[in-house]
């Protein structure tokens, strides 16, 4: 079956440390892989994706590239920000089958970045 | 729209009522997600739209629960004889089509039964 694979919170940070939330996937087709982050407040909003082996999604600094070999997908940043303290979701859509279409996510992962 | 839009915000309903929650999906979308987040579950996939059609309805989580979709726009969740289980956020998404394109989230109808 589908499912994904991501690092327990909380992870709690300095401004401008390294961040890595690690993220691993397994899918009975040939799934896009997808970070989501959730604002404190706000709605789900699509941080990255990557729709085929060692592509690399980024956006606002963060990188993740999707790796079939590991099936992974970590999300990193060099230097992390305190607004970018928010709940990290790893996804896939695995597009074969009765499953098209469906987001599969992982649990979740709080970051907290402190000044 | 310019984004997904689901209303109400919030609700909060007495045990054994039923709910209607509503959501309006960006314009031209034709793929229609509805998700269920609540604490310590995660994101749960309930049911998707193709369209008016639904091929996949195994995600709701029991026949209390039922969703529809008219004129390939608007969709509703309906919750009958709501449990205090049922407490969580309701989350509607969309996507221009069902494969191979990003997907959109609303930002959630909270729902609290008491």
């Amino acid at each position: 079956g589908n499912s994904v694979t991501q690092m327990e919170g909380p992870v709690t940070l300095s401004e401008e440390a390294f961040l890595t939330i690690n993220c691993t996937y397994t899918a009975t087709g040939y799934p896009s892989l997808f970070w989501y982050v959730q604002y404190p407040g706000e709605g789900l909003q699509l941080l990255l994706k990557a729709t085929k082996a060692d592509d690399k999604g980024s956006n606002k600094g963060f990188e993740a590239t999707y790796r079939k070999e590991t099936t992974s997908f970590h999300l990193e940043k060099g230097s992390v920000q305190v607004s970018d303290s928010a709940v990290y979701f790893c996804a896939l859509s695995d597009e074969g089958g009765s499953t098209l279409g469906r987001l599969y996510f992982g649990r979740g992962t709080q970051l907290t970045v402190w000044p | 729209g310019a984004g997904v839009s689901q209303s109400p915000s919030n609700k909060v309903t007495e045990k054994g009522k039923d709910v209607e929650l509503r959501c309006d999906p960006i314009s031209g979308h034709t793929a229609l997600y509805w998700y269920r987040q609540s604490l310590g579950q995660g994101l749960e996939f309930l049911i998707y739209f193709q369209g008016n059609s639904a091929p996949d309805k195994s995600g709701l989580p029991s026949d209390r629960f039922s969703a529809e979709r008219t004129g390939g726009s608007v969709s509703t969740l309906t919750i009958q004889r709501t449990q205090q289980e049922d407490s969580a956020v309701y989350l509607c998404a969309s996507s221009l089509r069902i494969s191979g394109n990003t997907i959109y989230f609303g930002e959630g109808s909270w729902l609290t039964v008491v």
